[in-house]
């Protein structure tokens, strides 16, 4: 079975600019979560979403959105960039809201200038 | 709110030596605990999970950790390191009593030398 896939892999932005970031779940799997994983403040927690609903959402500002299709795929949306949205930027899966394992795509590297 | 503390920013051990990494958490019941690693420029890959029950539990690749209550930790072990281990190790709890949302520590880099 093919794992989490991210696109694209990398990604070169400049500030002020708006990205969007794909993430095909674990065939089958239905919850989808994003994480960002910057040096400074670790992995830290984005959103999730089951059944096309966010159902958790992290701290983070209004300039990070997502989305999830009805076959579970999901895609995130930074608009306004900043230098500080660099970042790599993970997206997990699982099987289902009470599933017990997260499983983590390759992440989509996302460099702001 | 839920942390992870891993206090080991790095660590360095030699290839065959035995190998622990830290972990406390601040959680108020029982937490969904996990170890995962990262290679560099991968994303993360579970080595094991606790949840209930033998506070002793297995992975993959030969780790094990053990869940302490009394010292709120879930320290990751392995007997004999090989250099294939060199990465970065990441612990973390279930911020929800469940595995979704993730609270993660920093990490634990470990290199090994041959």
């Amino acid at each position: 079975k093919a794992g989490v896939t991210q696109t694209p892999r990398y990604l070169i932005k400049t500030r002020g600019q708006q990205v969007t970031l794909s993430c095909s779940p674990i065939s089958g799997h239905r919850s989808v979560s994003w994480y960002q994983q910057t040096p400074g403040q670790g992995l830290q927690f984005l959103f999730e979403y089951f059944s096309e609903t966010q159902r958790n959402k992290g701290n983070f500002p209004g300039r990070f959105s997502g989305r999830q299709f009805s076959n579970s795929r999901s895609e995130m949306n930074v608009s306004t960039l900043e230098l500080g949205d660099s970042a790599l930027y993970l997206c997990a899966s699982r099987l289902a809201r009470n599933a017990d394992t997260q499983y983590f795509g390759p992440g989509t590297r996302l460099t702001v200038l | 709110a839920q942390s992870v503390t891993q206090p080991d920013i790095h660590i360095t051990v030699s290839e065959g030596a035995s190998l622990e990494l830290r972990c406390n958490y601040s959680y108020g019941a029982t937490p969904y605990l996990f170890w995962y690693v990262q290679s560099p420029g991968q994303g993360l890959q579970l080595l094991l999970k606790y949840f209930s029950g033998d506070t002793l539990v297995q992975g993959i690749k030969g780790f094990e950790a053990e869940f302490k209550r009394s010292q709120s930790s879930f320290n990751l072990r392995k007997p004999s390191v090989h250099w294939s281990d060199a990465a970065e190790y990441f612990c973390a709890v279930g911020a929800q009593g469940g595995s979704e949302k993730l609270v993660f520590g920093k990490g634990t880099k470990l290199t090994v030398n041959p």
